[in-house]
């Protein structure tokens, strides 16, 4: 299996661009998660998927964000309008299941808004 | 609530031993632990569930006390290769809920 694909892996945006990262997660798992990599905040959940529904977005910092999941094997994340704090590693991850399964990590994109 | 790992960082020898500790403030259902080396995803090293159970890995094991709602790392010989920023992640009770990240213990080992 190729793992968890993220795209792109590097983006480097203007302020007030929108932004629109993709993940494809491991064929036949059901569980789906975005995380943000900061220094400051560290790993921060903003969502995750249960057989492509949201389930908790309580992690999303503000409107400007948003997440879909239109089918089971692709996800996007995007920021509309983008801000330099919203710079960061932006990681998707996968599992069988949510909880007690691990997750499996995609590469992860970095974004950089200017 | 995120949970509290200590230490922040840590530096061994080859061949020195670690333990990376994890706490909540609430009852835990699971936690989850992974490395991440710079400049990579993390990787997953184990999941412990309820009932004090303890799991290894070669030479990396974990116990996890639910009463205490704690869980330590445990790196014996320690390696090169086991440098990286180790994180707890934990999770609650409901079905639903879900994993919550530690902010990390950054572990460098020296030749």
């Amino acid at each position: 299996d190729a793992g968890v694909i993220q795209s792109p892996r590097h983006e480097v945006t203007e302020m007030g661009q929108e932004v629109t990262l993709r993940c494809k997660p491991i064929s036949g798992h059901n569980s789906l998660f975005w995380y943000r990599q900061t220094m400051m905040r560290g790993l921060e959940l903003l969502i995750y998927f249960n057989n492509n529904v949201p389930i908790d977005d309580s992690g999303m910092p503000e409107d400007r964000f948003s997440a879909k999941m239109p089918n089971a094997s692709f996800s996007t994340l995007k920021i509309q309008p983008s801000e330099p704090r919203d710079s960061a590693v932006y990681f998707c991850a996968s599992s069988l299941m949510q909880g007690i399964h691990e997750q499996y990590f995609g590469p992860g994109t970095r974004l950089t808004v200017t | 609530q995120q949970p509290v790992q200590s230490p922040q960082a840590v530096i061994l020898r080859e061949g020195e031993d670690a333990v990376i500790n994890c706490s909540s403030s609430k009852a835990l259902y699971s936690v989850h632990w992974y490395r991440q080396k710079h400049g990579e995803a993390p990787v997953f090293l184990m999941i412990l569930l309820k009932g004090g159970e303890q799991k290894g890995h070669e030479k990396i094991s974990a116990s996890f006390n639910e009463k205490k709602q704690q869980s330590s790392l445990y790196l014996t010989a320690s390696q090169l290769s086991y440098s990286g920023t180790y994180f707890c992640g934990t999770e609650g009770h409901s079905s639903a809920s879900k994993i919550i990240f530690g902010s990390g213990t950054r572990l460098s080992i020296r030749p």
